[in-house]
């Protein structure tokens, strides 16, 4: 079945550690996305991809990085300078909007808690 | 600019009872609407969509809504709430022609036997 993947679903960082968040999706997207989820915020966009080696920050892209160097993966690193990654995380992916009307795909989440 | 608004932050009903949750959205451009479901530490699942087509518009599992471009809302109805409906609710807008979405706040239904 065609789908979004991310792992690990719960993590756990020391301060100071950068971490990885793996998503990969074989639904032949072109576009991916990253959001953040906190309690009663609703989403908020990190980072998005709309084709391969080309990556563009979100509304909050500060202490995260990014790399799309293969179409079907998009890992998210929150490095130590992010001041507050303990949050839920979710990869989305999409077809390029004038193909579609911009409906996301989602994994089921990746679970960070800084210790 | 645009942005959208969930008027509630928490809904409660009793299983078969009607659901209601509100939705307004603010946009100088013709917007796509969608509404999202999430179950407890899961992803997103698209309910339904609106896209300047019909203004009714049919999801998944009953729940339907209308588009009231004079009220800038998009309501979510379901006749009768099934336990399984409890989870949260988003309401997203997105500027045609642009990638971005933006969310809204989220409602979370609670249902009761």
């Amino acid at each position: 079945d065609g789908g979004i993947t991310q792992s690990p679903k719960y993590l756990f960082r020391k301060e100071g550690q950068n971490v990885t968040l793996s998503c990969e999706q074989n639904l032949n997207h072109d576009a991916m996305y990253w959001y953040r989820q906190d309690p009663g915020q609703g989403l908020r966009l990190i980072y998005y991809s709309q084709i391969v080696n080309d990556f563009q920050k979100g509304d909050i892209a500060e202490g995260y990085s990014v790399s799309r160097e293969k179409k079907e993966s998009f890992p998210l690193t929150v490095t130590s300078a992010q001041k507050n990654p303990t949050a839920f995380y979710l990869c989305a992916s999409s077809i390029p909007v004038g193909a579609n009307t911009g409906e996301l795909f989602f994994g089921e989440g990746s679970r960070l808690t800084v210790l | 600019a645009q942005s959208v608004t969930q008027l509630d932050s928490h809904v409660s009903v009793s299983e078969g009872t009607p659901v209601l949750l509100r939705c307004n959205y603010s946009s100088s451009y013709s917007p796509s609407l969608f509404w999202y479901v999430q179950h407890p530490n899961k992803g997103l699942q698209l309910l339904l969509k609106y896209t300047s087509a019909a203004t009714l518009v049919k999801g998944i599992n009953g729940f339907e809504a209308e588009f009231k471009k004079s009220e800038t809302s998009f309501h979510l109805t379901k006749p009768s709430a099934h336990m399984s409906d409890a989870a949260e609710y988003f309401c997203v807008v997105r500027l045609t022609g642009f990638q971005k979405l933006v969310f809204g706040t989220g409602t979370r239904l609670l249902v009761s036997p």
